[in-house]
């Protein structure tokens, strides 16, 4: 089963232009990571986000984790080209298997040059 | 230093056949994680293994399902009588203990006919 939902499914915008993305999920948790995929294949870490940190940077992204409504959000500034991918949010539970990691379906991003 | 890899990057078998798909982990990543991932979706945990030891199976589908890890650094997933419904990405990750960031593999894509 798939505990994190990411919003929207799709999203296309012109480079340049920020993207943001949200995930919600249903379960409590140790840590909240996102991963990018090119044309469904391997996965990349982007950024870990611990369930006592509300914000955390990393170069031209900034995630958020708000624990009370159990939702974190991607936000990517500056679009480029080459940040057309698929995004995942992922989920390190306290209560799951031994593995912990849920995916979402993820978002589908495209950016127009 | 290298990465996850994975081999062979592609294979085609046909309904009903053996299939062995092999993952290398980063050299001294203890864990190591199997994921199926279909069209569309996102990665679906399979398998997870401390060391030698299948730490977690709660995510293969059926018995014809299953993974060694016998010297606790190659994997192999070996999936006997294949069915078309097999066909996905099926993806490797390492990680240097329990939990935290994966590195993960490129994938092998398993077609059956």
């Amino acid at each position: 089963s798939q505990q994190g939902e990411e919003d929207p499914q799709a999203l296309s915008i012109q480079e340049g232009e920020n993207a943001t993305m949200n995930c919600s999920y249903k379960t409590s948790i140790n840590n909240l990571q996102w991963y990018r995929q090119n044309s469904g294949r391997g996965l990349v870490h982007l950024i870990l986000i611990r369930s006592n940190e509300r914000e955390k940077h990393s170069g031209r992204l900034r995630v958020t984790l708000d624990t009370s409504k159990k939702s974190s959000s991607l936000l990517i500034t500056a679009s480029r080209a080459a940040d057309t991918a698929s995004y995942f949010c992922a989920t390190d539970g306290r209560g799951g298997g031994a593995d912990g990691l849920t995916f979402g379906k993820g978002t589908h991003l495209i950016i127009q040059p | 230093g290298a990465g996850v890899s994975q081999t062979p990057s592609n294979k085609v078998t046909e309904k009903g056949k053996y299939v062995e798909l092999r993952c290398d982990p980063i050299s001294g990543h203890t864990a190591l994680y199997w994921y199926r991932q279909s069209l569309g979706q996102g990665p679906e945990f399979l398998i997870y293994f401390q060391g030698t030891g299948a730490a977690d199976d709660s995510g293969l589908p059926n018995d014809r399902f299953f993974a060694v890890r016998p010297e606790g650094s190659v994997s192999t997933l070996k999936i006997q009588r294949t069915e078309r419904g097999d066909s996905a990405v099926y993806l490797c990750a390492s990680s240097p203990g329990r939990g935290g960031q994966r590195f993960f593999g490129p994938g092998t894509r398993l077609t059956v006919t």
